[in-house]
């Protein structure tokens, strides 16, 4: 079974300060790496995403980092806001036996405190 | 919501009934997709379909089955409800295989 590991389950932090959720797939290739975003009783919405051929992607205060032969990624948070507070899923597009299988982590629940 | 609406949004049926969900999209993406949520288990991917009556199994399918007559509309289908059903199923949409989801509100589905 195509798997992705993310962890924490869980993260609290300041305000201001930096939240940093890590992802790990195992022995596939996968072409597409996005993050998810979701509050509650809400669907997940698209918060960030990054394909192989680069290393970072920034956009406003969240950053992917992706370590292709670590086949690990990250999702940074800097300047963590009150309003950052949500689930946070990591995904992987496999492209053998066909890429129209988005695979999830297990979501990360950030709570960003006052 | 990109155009995907799914109903019922919360439903709580007897076990052992059939229960029909329907998402439905305007945005005319070739792939659909169903997803159930459930506390320690992230998103897991149930059926999705590639094209008109184009579908394809999860990694839990099991008491399951879909159906796509038109682009517009998907339907998920409890054949026989049970307890261990009961989840949060999202409703998921996108152009191509590797491209960007867009995910539906969700219908809570309570299995009594």
């Amino acid at each position: 079974q195509q798997q992705v590991k993310q962890s924490p389950q869980s993260l609290i932090v300041q305000k201001g300060g930096i939240s940093i959720i890590n992802c790990a797939y195992e022995n596939t290739a996968f072409d597409y790496f996005p993050w998810y975003q979701q509050f509650p009783g809400k669907g997940p919405a698209l918060l960030i995403a990054i394909r192989p051929d680069v290393s970072e992607k920034k956009e406003g205060r969240f950053t992917i980092s992706f370590n292709k032969s670590a086949k690990q990624f990250s999702l940074h948070i800097m300047d963590s806001q009150p309003g950052d507070s949500a689930t946070y899923f990591c995904a992987a597009y496999p492209t053998q036996g066909g890429s129209e299988k988005l695979v999830f982590g297990k979501g990360t629940k950030l709570t960003v405190n006052p | 919501d990109a155009g995907i609406t799914q109903s019922p949004r919360h439903k709580v049926t007897e076990t052992g009934t059939p229960v029909t969900l329907r998402c439905h999209q305007t945005e005319n993406h070739r792939y659909m997709y169903w997803y159930r949520q459930d506390p320690g288990h992230g998103l897991r991917l149930i059926h999705y379909s590639y094209g008109v009556k184009d579908t394809d199994k999860g990694e839990v399918s099991d008491g399951y089955s879909v159906s796509r007559s038109k682009t517009e509309d998907f339907l998920l289908t409890l054949e026989s409800a049970t307890s261990s059903q009961t989840s949060v199923y999202f409703c998921a949409i996108s152009w191509a295989g590797n491209t960007e989801a867009f995910f539906g509100q969700g219908t809570r589905l309570t299995v009594v």
